[in-house]
């Protein structure tokens, strides 16, 4: 079975600054993996995917992430922080063909801007 | 891009009575629908998968009576929240996956009083 960690529930950035969103992945097959973005009461919103093509992945809003198979890592990272990135980011991890190909979602990471 | 439209987008009900909510993929035909459901402050679970015209797929400990959810087309699946009780107050998200992959819906905030 697949699983997700993202590490760090809660992320502080100053405008501006470089945002670094931590995900580690646990898959037996090559996965999927994606990032979505939540603002409050809102469904979720699609910034990247990897579908094991290139492994660095560029999104929507300037963010991109890489995917590294020796760290089972795919850290979400944005140079410049903006006021409006403060939301909840999600990491998800799916398998093709199993199980209804199902995602597996992290905890969340929150994220604040400060001005 | 693909769209997925879920109504309604808040409900307050009495304790006892059920909710139902629509999830509808708007320009995609979805051959899996999935729906979530998320408590304040924490990630998405998985209560159960639905495919077209088969039975829903319940995940662990989900309750497929309380629960009920139908997939009639292509582009529509629904979950009914039955005799709802205050603890089922939450916020439910439907996603659907097509060939552009997992489109979410805007969610749905359950109230029971």
């Amino acid at each position: 079975a697949q699983s997700v960690t993202q590490l760090g529930s809660h992320v502080s950035v100053s405008e501006g600054a470089l945002v670094l969103l931590r995900c580690n992945y646990s898959s037996s097959v090559p996965p999927y993996l994606f990032w979505y973005v939540q603002y409050p009461n809102q469904g979720l919103q699609l910034l990247l995917k990897y579908t094991s093509a290139a492994t660095l992945v560029k999104g929507i809003n300037g963010f991109e992430a890489e995917f590294k198979k020796s760290e089972t890592s795919f850290h979400l990272t944005k140079p410049s922080a903006h006021m409006s990135d403060a939301a909840e980011y999600f990491c998800a991890v799916t398998v093709t063909g199993a199980a209804g190909n199902k995602l597996t979602f992290g905890g969340g990471t929150r994220v604040l801007v400060k001005p | 891009g693909a769209v997925v439209s879920q109504h309604p987008s808040w409900v307050i009900c009495k304790s006892g009575t059920s909710v139902k909510i629509e999830c509808r993929s708007l320009d995609f035909q979805a051959t899996t629908m999935f729906w979530y459901r998320q408590f304040p402050k924490q990630s998405l679970m998985l209560m159960a998968t639905s495919n077209e015209g088969s039975k829903a797929t319940y995940e662990q400990g989900v309750e497929k009576d309380k629960f009920l959810i139908n997939h009639a087309s292509l582009t529509l699946s629904t979950l009914t929240v039955t005799s709802a009780h205050p603890e089922d107050s939450s916020f439910y998200i439907c996603s659907a996956r097509g060939v552009a992959g997992y489109t979410f819906g805007s969610g749905t905030r359950l109230t029971v009083v």
